[in-house]
């Protein structure tokens, strides 16, 4: 089965720019969880998704983040305008059905100068 | 108070030692723990969960819980130098509404040989 999809892996922006960040789950996972992962704050928790549904985004630091889920198969993290703070791996991860065991993506790269 | 502490280390065990690391949270309801292994420039990838008081052991892991003094353990046996990663601890609400999945800010182990 092929594991957690993210792209781009690398995206070099310039500040103000908008910036749209993909991730396909896997297969028959119930959850998917947005996280973004720097060396001064760990990995964080920004939103996460139950069945499509987003159940808790008091992780999203600003109203400049915002994430949609249409599908069963697609999300998106959408950053408008970046900001040089942005700048981080953001990692998508789905949750296997009935446990709590998260699968991660590759993550993406995101350098906002 | 974090939700999940970790030592950031780094913790330094010769090849062949116990590596042990530790893990505190502050949610009593927590149900379900996870250890994950990152390597640097990947993705996290879960080695352990664990859901009641006690030991837990698989090949040269051992995770051991304490809800009661609410502390989590990974102890690997035989260390080696693959296993030199950052090791995150997971914990969550697994059967609630607010099945967040919270993440420890990491332990940084290297191997020497």
């Amino acid at each position: 089965d092929a594991g957690v999809i993210q792209s781009p892996r690398h995206e070099v922006t310039e500040m103000g720019q908008e910036v749209t960040l993909r991730c396909k789950p896997i297969s028959g996972h119930d959850y998917l969880f947005w996280y973004r992962q720097t060396m001064m704050r760990g990995l964080e928790l920004l939103i996460y998704f139950n069945n499509n549904v987003p159940i808790d985004d008091s992780g999203m630091p600003e109203d400049r983040f915002s994430a949609k889920m249409p599908n069963a198969s697609f999300s998106t993290l959408k950053i408008q305008p970046s900001e040089p703070r942005d700048s981080a791996v953001y990692f998508c991860a789905s949750r296997r059905r009935g446990t709590g065991e998260l699968f991660f993506g590759e993550g993406s790269r995101l350098t906002v100068l | 108070q974090k939700e999940v502490e970790q030592n950031s280390g780094p913790l330094s065990v010769p090849e062949g030692a116990i590596a042990s690391l530790n893990c505190t949270y502050s949610d009593r309801g927590s149900q379900s723990f996870f250890w994950y292994r990152q390597y640097s420039g990947k993705s996290p990838e879960l080695i352990m969960s664990i859901y009641s008081n006690g030991d837990k052991e698989d090949g040269r892991f051992t995770a051991q819980l304490n809800k009661a003094s609410q502390y989590v353990s990974l102890l690997i046996r035989d260390s080696q130098p693959s296993d030199s990663a950052t090791y995150l601890c997971a914990v969550t609400r697994l059967y609630s509404s607010a099945s967040k999945i919270i993440f420890g800010s990491g332990t940084r182990l290297s191997i020497r040989p």
